[in-house]
């Protein structure tokens, strides 16, 4: 099972600021089949960024995937209220697994 | 408009079972696949299994195998969810999510309200 880490748990910035997650996978993913989602309290999660670095319909441009192999990194260019929430990171191309979560908080 | 609806809230003792269900419209049931994510309580995401609604093939987690069982009734586009022998660390929200795969889980563009689950003695 590829086991996906994280970075950091809780990130605190203001709006208006670029934040910057990334997501370590314990083996290669392949084909870049990494999807990231944003979730709000009370809320399913809703789908950002697939196959890496594609945007799915509707998601702002500020929002941006990048990476490839074990190391992969989702990119908000200016926090806008809306933004903070909760991201997970998932991988598609081994079975299916999600990262433990990182929470933008405000600062 | 694509909408999943899932059923209430169920209060379960050990042991027992559960059955969710997840009513798709806005979209021809049969052309995805239909996957399976449960949260507990403070927690993250938990992927559970696949089920494709063309022809019912299926992908459990391997953690779940032999309690859990997805199915399909393209007669009424719904999708169902069943755990069996049910422990106090099942209790979480389950997800319903389409998945835009016939084949094998991917990724999750629409996604039910969630069902609360809850079981204690």
């Amino acid at each position: 099972e590829i086991v996906l880490t994280q970075s950091p748990a809780t990130l605190s910035l203001s709006p208006g600021e670029r934040a910057t997650l990334s997501c370590g996978a314990s083996q290669s993913v392949s084909s870049s089949y990494l999807a990231w989602y944003q979730q709000k309290p009370g809320l399913a999660p809703r789908l950002l960024i697939y196959d890496a670095s594609s945007r799915a319909t509707g998601i702002p441009d500020r929002f941006s995937g990048s990476g490839s192999g074990t190391d992969f990194t989702l990119t908000i260019s200016r926090l806008e209220p809306e933004d903070f929430a909760v991201y997970y990171c998932q991988q598609y191309g081994s079975s299916l697994t999600f990262g433990g979560g990182t929470k933008v908080e405000i600062k | 408009q694509v909408q999943l609806v899932q059923s209430g809230a169920e209060v379960k003792k050990p042991g027992a079972s559960v059955k969710v269900s997840c009513k798709a419209s806005g979209y021809t049931f049969t052309s995805y696949g239909i996957s399976w994510v449960r949260q507990a309580p403070g927690q993250g995401l938990e992927w559970m299994g696949w089920i494709s609604a063309y022809n019912g093939n299926t992908n459990y987690a391997q953690k779940l195998q032999g309690r859990v069982t997805m199915t399909t009734d393209t007669s009424t586009s719904t999708a169902y969810m069943e755990l069996r022998s049910l422990r106090s660390d099942d209790t979480a929200v389950y997800y319903c999510a389409r998945d835009r795969s016939l084949v094998g889980a991917t990724i999750f563009d629409y996604w039910g309200q969630g069902t609360l689950v809850t079981v204690s003695s």
